[in-house]
């Protein structure tokens, strides 16, 4: 199986910028898509195709891919952006979406 | 809007089926949408299940392929999902989730339903 490999915690203050990254072999070759999920809520799609923001989704969140590695950026980190953030691709070859195991955003 | 919202019941016994629903409102289940279930252990990260499309064909994660299917009711609008011979590994929350590609996946899920909690328990 695929896998995907992502920091378990990442913490920022507010109005910092938080970088999550996202890195599997050979994710260069795949579209890489982004979650915040919030607890006891069902996940919500902030990034895909690895820099597209879906319709609602602020401008503070960016993504960027280089080579393996994926980024999700948080530029101006507010209180409300605490949350588990996933990366997430679908593998063509197996026609399998698979999830990183999240990283826990904590904004002190 | 696409709306869709997930029912079944909470407690399934060990060696049983766990069966969900996944009401699709706002949209139809026969348009060219990939349809899928994920699921969410306490605590833990998000698994793929497996997904239907509107012609019937299926994939399943490997893992689970053995004990899953994931169907379509055209006539209620629904998805559904059956697990067999499920363990208290099982004990999730299953979430139904559309991939936002039309004709062409798009890879990633743009509408996911609200969760459906099930225990495997005696």
């Amino acid at each position: 199986s695929y896998d995907l490999n992502q920091p378990s915690s990442v913490s920022v203050s507010p109005g910092q910028t938080a970088t999550i990254s996202c890195s599997g072999q050979t994710l260069g070759s795949k579209d890489v898509s982004w979650y915040q999920q919030k607890p006891d809520e069902p996940p919500v799609l902030v990034i895909y195709e690895d820099n597209k923001r879906p319709s609602g989704i602020p401008e503070r969140f960016s993504g960027s891919h280089s080579g393996n590695t994926a980024t999700l950026t948080i530029s101006g980190t507010r209180a409300m952006d605490e949350a588990d953030y996933y990366c997430q691709v679908w593998d063509i070859r197996t026609d399998f979406y698979v999830f990183a195991g999240g990283t826990r955003v904590t904004v002190l | 809007q696409v709306q869709l919202r997930e029912s079944g019941p909470g407690v399934v016994k060990p060696s049983g089926t766990l069966s969900l629903t996944c009401a699709v409102s706002g949209g139809s289940v026969t348009s060219t949408y990939w349809w899928s279930w994920v699921r969410q252990s306490p605590g833990k990260g998000l698994e793929w299940i497996g997904e239907i499309y509107h012609s019937g064909k299926s994939n399943y994660n490997p893992s689970l392929r053995s004990r899953v299917t994931v169907s379509l009711d055209k006539s209620k609008n629904h998805v559904s999902l059956t697990m067999t011979s499920v363990t208290a590994a099982d004990t999730a929350v299953y979430y139904c989730a559309r991939d936002r590609g039309q004709l062409v996946r798009g890879g990633s899920f743009d509408f996911w339903g609200q969760g459906a909690r099930v225990t495997v328990s005696s």
